[in-house]
């Protein structure tokens, strides 16, 4: 059974304060990993497709990162507008369609 | 404008009653899901529909039906049979040929 583990639950950040965010996952064979970004209320934006190990991808002061067992998403000098929650699913091979999704890091960036 | 559409953004219903909520995109995208998210889980996978006319079950279909009559639409009914309707449900569509799925802006479902 596919299997993502996201961590920390929470995070707290001072503006500036840059830290990271893990997606620790298990699957048979990995198609794609995904990031979203969900605020209160809302459903969840695109933020970054990730395929291969050592593959990075950037956007404003977000980069994700791929390894064989999880991603990481870099949050450089955060603002408190990056607050948010940030979701990552996985998609296995075989499996059209089908994401299975982590329950997400809960970031609060404050001045 | 272009967007994925949910309507309405609360609904309330009252137990043993049916509901349907609706889906909408202008995309022109071939792929639409239906999804549930419940307070500290994960989002899982209701239905998805890959081509107008034909759809599959996701892990979580018992108590849901779909009906996709025309591609850019993809109505969701809540029927009295889901134990615990009362979650947000979110609609997601994806292009043909790639993999990512990209959200609209949900339907809060609260039965009391």
């Amino acid at each position: 059974e596919d299997q993502v583990t996201q961590s920390p639950e929470a995070l707290r950040l001072q503006e500036g304060e840059s830290s990271s965010l893990n997606c620790s996952y298990t699957v048979s064979g990995l198609r794609g990993l995904f990031w979203y970004r969900q605020d209160p209320g809302k459903g969840p934006e695109f933020l970054f497709t990730l395929y291969s190990a050592g593959e990075e991808k950037e956007k404003e002061r977000l980069k994700a990162t791929l390894t064989k067992k999880e991603s990481f998403l870099h949050i450089t000098a955060p603002k408190p507008e990056d607050s948010a929650t940030y979701l990552c699913a996985v998609q296995a091979t075989g499996t059209a369609s089908k994401l299975t999704f982590g329950t997400g890091t809960r970031l609060q960036v404050t001045l | 404008d272009g967007g994925i559409t949910q309507s309405p953004k609360y609904l309330f219903r009252k137990e043993g009653q049916n509901v349907t909520l609706s889906c909408e995109q202008n995309l022109n995208h071939d792929a639409m899901y239906w999804y549930r998210q419940d307070p500290g889980q994960g989002l899982r996978l209701i239905y998805y529909s890959q081509i107008v006319n034909d759809f599959q079950k996701g892990d979580i279909a018992e108590g849901y039906s779909v009906s996709r009559e025309k591609k850019e639409s993809f109505p969701l009914t809540v029927t009295s049979a889901q134990k615990n309707p009362t979650a947000f449900y979110l609609c997601a569509t994806g292009p043909q040929g790639t993999d990512t799925q990209y959200f609209g802006p949900g339907t809060r479902l609260t039965v009391l």
